[in-house]
Parts: structure tokens; sequence; C-alpha cells
């Protein structure tokens, strides 16, 4: 069965880093691109980028650019988060979820990882 | 850049029928996804590509979309549908959800 297992949760202050990773398992890793969402304490999703674990070029939401990387290690199965300048407003839980893939503008989330929360406090 | 607008909150009487609108510019060119969110725990799919469920969610879970609006029904509704509600669509390479939805069953 698929499954996306989240690290654990972090507490940092502001101006720090934060990387989150997410185990994927049961399906073909490379063959699924993968998001990440995040949401922040009793407010909606927000989309934050995506990455072809094949190897393609991540694309990040322009809220984001210049903040975020996201990687993978087709190794482990594994894909990364890693959020800079952190500042209060970043505390949020931090989802992955693969992409169901039907066409460039369908494109969905079939399955989601359990959520990582970060705290960003001094 | 692409916005999406939904009710903040519905109500529907158990067993009845409760509709979740989602509000775009011409949302009607799009697929529209639906998610649920229980507390404390992550996003499911319950309609993808406008109407089509997932194995697993309730033939009472359909979805239309038309206009300016994509709308989420569910059907005899059941206690358990208590949760939040996101309509989702995929904008210019951008990942884009609506503002939610809180279901409530009475």
């Amino acid at each position: 069965q698929v499954q996306l297992v989240q690290s654990g949760a972090e507490v940092k202050k502001p101006g720090a880093s934060v990387k989150v990773s997410c185990k994927a398992s049961g399906y073909t890793f490379i063959s699924y691109y993968m998001h990440w969402v995040r949401q922040a304490p009793g407010q909606g999703l927000e989309w934050m980028g995506l990455i072809n674990p094949s190897g393609d070029s991540p694309t990040y939401a322009q809220k984001f650019q210049g903040r975020v990387s996201l990687t993978r290690d087709t190794s482990t199965s594994t894909v990364y988060m890693e959020l800079s300048s952190l500042r209060s407003d970043d505390t949020a839980v931090y989802y992955c979820a693969r992409e169901k893939h039907i066409t460039s503008v369908c494109r969905f989330f079939d399955y989601w990882g359990q959520g990582t929360l970060v705290t960003v406090s001094s | 850049s692409y916005e999406l607008t939904q009710p903040l909150s519905v109500s529907v009487a158990l067993g009845q029928t409760a509709r979740i609108t989602c509000g775009g510019n011409n949302i009607g060119s799009k697929y529209v996804h639906w998610y649920l969110q229980k507390p404390g725990q992550a996003p499911v799919l319950v309609i993808y590509r406008n109407n089509n469920r997932p194995s697993g969610i309730p033939e009472r879970f359909s979805g239309s979309n038309s206009g300016n609006t994509a709308t989420l029904t569910i059907s005899r509704a059941q206690a358990g549908d208590e949760a939040d509600y996101y309509c989702q669509v995929w904008d210019s390479s951008t990942g884009v959800f609506g503002t939610g939805t809180k279901v409530t069953v009475l």
C-alpha cells in the first residue's frame, strides 16, 4: 500500500531553516511527482511547490521563491522540503502529497503524508 | 493569481443533502478536485476531475462544474461527513486551493 511518512515536529527560531523529509513506499518512487502543501493553524491549505523525483527542476509557488528548496534521494525514495529565513507566520503543518497526473492541467493529490508541525518561535 | 472562493460554513440536517460551492473565474474550463479534512488529519481526496470518485469514497459524494461555479454534493449526510472541505484546481503551473468550507451535520 502507498505510504508517505514524514519526519517529526520541529521547533525553530526566527531566521533559521528547517528541513522536512517525506519517505515514500508502496509504489515506484520516480513515477509520481511529489508536492508540498502547508496549513497554518486554523487556516486553509496552501500549495508550496512540486518536484519530479525522476530529475526535472522543481517548481515553486511564487510566494516561496528563493526561500524553499525541494530535493529528492532516489536511493531512499525520500523527498525533502527545506524552508529558510523562517518567520513566525511560517508556523504550520507541512504535508507532502503525491500527485496523480492525468494531464498537464488535471493534477491532484491522491496520497498525503501525515503532516509535520513546524513551530517558529523565539 | 487565480482565486477560489468557498462559503465559510454549510450546515445540513442528518440524512439531507449538502451542497458546497467553489467559485472561480471560468472555473468550468478547469478540472476541479475536492478534499475533506477532519481535525488533526491529513486531507483525503473525495472527488477528482470534477465528478469522479476514488475507490472507497461513497456514492453519496458527487461533483459538478460549470461556468463560474463548481459544486460538491453530499447526499444523505451522515455525522461522519462533518469536516472541512477544500476544492482545488491547477492553474498556470500552480496548485490552487479554495478557502475551505466547514460542514456541520445537525
